[in-house]
C-alpha cells in the first residue's frame, strides 16, 4: 500500500518559471491537501479538496493553483516561481464524512527551490 | 484566523519527562491533535484529544487540555533518543477539520 505520493521529491527552479507538484494518494481518500512548511513557521495550508470537482483555499493560497479531476490525483501548480516559494511541500489526505477523525496522511514532501 | 504557538525547541536527558507546550486562539476547535515528524520525512498522527476531554493517556503519551486557558500539552514519559524529532500540535479552524491549522512545531533533542 503506497499511500501518499509525491513527485518529485527534489526540484530547482528560476525565478518566473512554472511547474507542477504532483500528489497521488491510494486510500480513497475523499479529502486531499497541500502544505508548505518554513522555518520557525509551522506548516501553513494551501489549498485543500473535499472531492473530485472541488477546491478551496487555505491559508497561503497566492501563487499556487490547483484541481482535481479525479479521487486519487491532487496536483500543485506555480504558474511564476518566485523565491518566496522556496520551501518543503507536503501534501496530505484523509477520508471525508463519518470516517474521519481528522488523521492526516501525509506524504515525504517535495523540497522546492527558486533562484 | 486561527493561532497555534509553540516554544521551538526543548532539550532533556533519556529517561527523564517531556512536556511540550502548545496555546490556540480558535475556543470552537473541536479536536486537537499532536503530530510528529522525523528528519526527511512527512508529519505522522501521534494523538489526539476531544474538545470535551481534559486528559488522555496511551502508554507514555499524556495529552492534557485546559480549555479555559486554550493551552494543549504534550507529555512523554521516559523519553528516549528516538523521540527525537519535531512536534506539532494542530487544531481545526472554526471547529471544522477542513481547515488544520499547525503549530510552529516544536524540536526536541533528547540527550543521552
Amino acid at each position: 500500500n503506497a499511500g501518499v505520493t509525491q513527485t518529485p521529491k527534489f526540484q530547482v527552479l528560476k525565478t518566473g518559471q512554472s511547474m507542477t507538484l504532483q500528489c497521488a494518494q491510494d486510500m480513497n481518500h475523499e479529502y486531499m491537501s497541500w502544505y508548505r512548511q518554513d522555518p520557525g513557521m509551522g506548516l501553513r495550508l494551501i489549498h485543500y479538496s473535499v472531492g473530485a470537482g472541488i477546491t478551496d483555499q487555505g491559508e497561503v493560497p497566492n501563487g499556487y493553483n490547483v484541481s482535481r479531476s479525479t479521487t486519487e490525483d491532487f496536483p500543485l501548480r506555480l504558474l511564476s516561481a518566485a523565491p518566496s516559494q522556496t520551501s518543503v511541500y507536503f501534501c496530505a489526505s484523509r477520508p471525508q464524512g463519518a470516517r474521519a477523525t481528522g488523521e492526516l496522511f501525509f506524504g515525504e514532501g517535495s523540497r522546492l527551490t527558486v533562484l | 484566523g486561527e493561532d497555534v504557538e509553540q516554544s521551538l525547541f526543548l532539550s532533556v536527558r533519556e529517561g527523564d519527562s517531556s512536556v511540550i507546550n502548545c496555546t490556540y486562539t480558535d475556543s470552537s476547535s473541536t479536536y486537537l491533535y499532536w503530530y510528529k515528524q522525523e528528519p526527511g520525512a512527512g508529519l505522522q498522527l501521534l494523538t489526539y484529544i476531544f474538545s470535551n476531554m481534559d486528559m488522555k493517556q496511551d502508554q507514555r503519551l499524556t495529552v492534557l487540555l485546559n480549555k479555559k486557558d486554550k493551552h494543549l500539552s504534550l507529555r512523554i514519559a521516559d523519553t528516549q533518543t528516538g523521540d527525537s524529532a519535531i512536534y506539532f500540535c494542530a487544531v481545526g479552524e472554526g471547529g471544522a477539520t477542513n481547515k488544520l491549522i499547525f503549530g510552529t512545531g516544536t524540536l526536541l533533542a533528547v540527550q543521552p
